[in-house]
């Protein structure tokens, strides 16, 4: 059974930092291209970024390039989102999603529960 | 960007009725390799979002053949034969052909 548990969120100030995690489990992670996706409160979806299975390739929304940074860690099968100069407007629930394959990215199969993130002072 | 544009955004279904939602891209979905990347998911109350279709009308597994994907193009559709109490939610449609990744602003359906 495939499993998403996201971690690392909480309360920061304004123009802070946060880096989520992402443990993942049921499936070969390293071959697998994952995603974060979010969700402001009573707000619709919104994808953030992706990165393929071997960790080369990463693509971002532009909401947040060059502030975001995804990465991972298949020794330890996580994902990660590292999220520097933080806004109100980055206040969200953020979800770690798997995708269909290792360079397949047109599709979101497997979401987990989310973690909150609340920028404010 | 590939917007996404749902309709209606609020639909009051009776039980035991048919409910349709209809998701329309600005831009062909068709991708080079000749798929159309185009999802469906369902976001239940206090849940995070789960797929129910995946490639216009492919449905995921263990989710209940009364939910049909059709379209082509840039006009696509979400059909439920006969909503269920536990059908309420909001259900979004999702692009994966283009980056970014786009989603519609979501179809609340709730019974009348």
């Amino acid at each position: 059974e495939v499993q998403l548990v996201e971690s690392g969120g909480g309360l920061v100030q304004p123009g802070g930092s946060l880096r989520l995690s992402c443990a993942a489990s049921g499936f070969t992670f390293r071959s697998q291209a994952m995603s974060w996706a979010r969700q402001a409160p009573g707000k619709g979806l919104e994808w953030v970024a992706a990165i393929s299975g071997s960790g080369a390739y990463t693509y971002y929304a532009d909401s947040v390039k060059g502030r975001f940074t995804i990465s991972r860690d298949s020794a330890k099968n996580t994902l990660f989102l590292q999220m520097n100069s933080l806004s109100a407007e980055d206040t969200a629930v953020y979800y770690c999603a798997k995708c269909p394959g290792s360079t397949s990215y047109g599709s979101l199969e497997y979401w987990g529960r989310g973690t909150l993130v609340t920028v404010s002072s | 960007d590939v917007v996404m544009t749902q309709s209606p955004l609020s639909l009051p279904v009776t039980l035991g009725q048919p409910a349709s939602i209809s998701c329309k891209s600005s831009q062909s979905l068709v991708y080079s390799d000749g798929n159309t990347y185009l999802n469906w998911f369902q976001q239940r109350p206090g849940q995070s979002p789960r797929r129910l279709i995946y490639k216009v009308s492919n449905r995921d597994s263990g989710v209940p053949d009364r939910f049909t994907g059709s379209g082509s193009g840039t006009d696509f559709t979400l059909k439920i034969s006969r909503v269920e109490a536990e059908d309420v939610g909001v259900y979004y449609c999702m692009q994966g052909t283009h980056w970014p990744l786009t989603f519609g602003q979501g179809t609340k359906v709730e019974i009348k």
